[in-house]
């Protein structure tokens, strides 16, 4: 099993460009989750997905847009990138809306914004 | 939401002491994760620990639920152990973690 896999691993991006970034499991689980890191900060939620075919805000959700494309995949989009989108970007995943709710994570994508 | 608290916020210690790591938390949760952040990025999965205590080698973990706080053990550190500890919570069902800032942790040889 691979896990969580993100792409790409590094991006630079100017200002006002677009980009998706891209999450895939395959340990069959239903919910999963985009969180970005800033430097000496804990993560925060983007957005989520509990099951296929729904998603919902987290707490920095502006300037985002998602999409859940099937049980394994779960997109990231920026449509006019800021530099206050720079970060680290990373996915999560988990089995059950039950019990237990333990969460997964991805390597990580390294966004720069200039 | 659900505020999440970390101490201390950084460790220095020599190679083969004990630290206890804490994590205060304002509400109930059923889902308490420790993680540690390597020096590469990496999120690697300690314990998920809503409730109760667990070992795993070299570390342990305990939380008390009616308390709001989990505490983390690292005995005879070494340098690997090295990074940013997390401790993150939510209160169930398929909710995002809200995490700490973390404890950052330096292991000198």
């Amino acid at each position: 099993n691979a896990g969580v896999t993100q792409t790409p691993k590094f991006q630079v991006l100017k200002t006002g460009q677009s980009m998706t970034l891209q999450c895939a499991q395959d340990m069959n689980h239903n919910s999963m989750y985009w969180y970005r890191q800033d430097p000496g900060m804990g993560l925060r939620l983007i957005y989520y997905s509990a099951s296929e075919g729904t998603t919902d805000k987290g707490e920095v959700p502006n300037g985002y847009n998602v999409s859940r494309l099937n049980k394994r995949e779960f997109s990231l989009r920026l449509e006019s990138a800021a530099p206050s989108q720079t970060s680290v970007y990373f996915c999560a995943s988990q089995l059950y809306s039950l019990s237990p709710y333990e969460q997964y994570f991805g390597p990580g994508t390294r966004l720069t914004v200039t | 939401g659900i505020q999440v608290e970390q101490s201390p916020p950084d460790l220095i210690l020599q190679e083969g002491a004990n630290s206890t790591l804490r994590c205060n938390f304002s509400d109930s949760v059923n889902n308490l994760q420790w993680f540690h952040q390597n020096p590469w990025g990496q999120l690697i999965n300690l314990f998920y620990i809503p409730s109760g205590t667990k070992q795993n080698g070299r570390l342990s973990a305990t939380t008390v639920a009616t308390e709001r706080y989990s505490l983390l053990y690292i005995s005879s550190s070494q340098t690997t152990d090295s990074g940013v500890y997390f401790c993150a919570v939510a209160p169930g069902g398929a909710d995002g973690l809200t995490f700490g800032k973390g404890t950052h942790l330096i292991i000198q040889p």
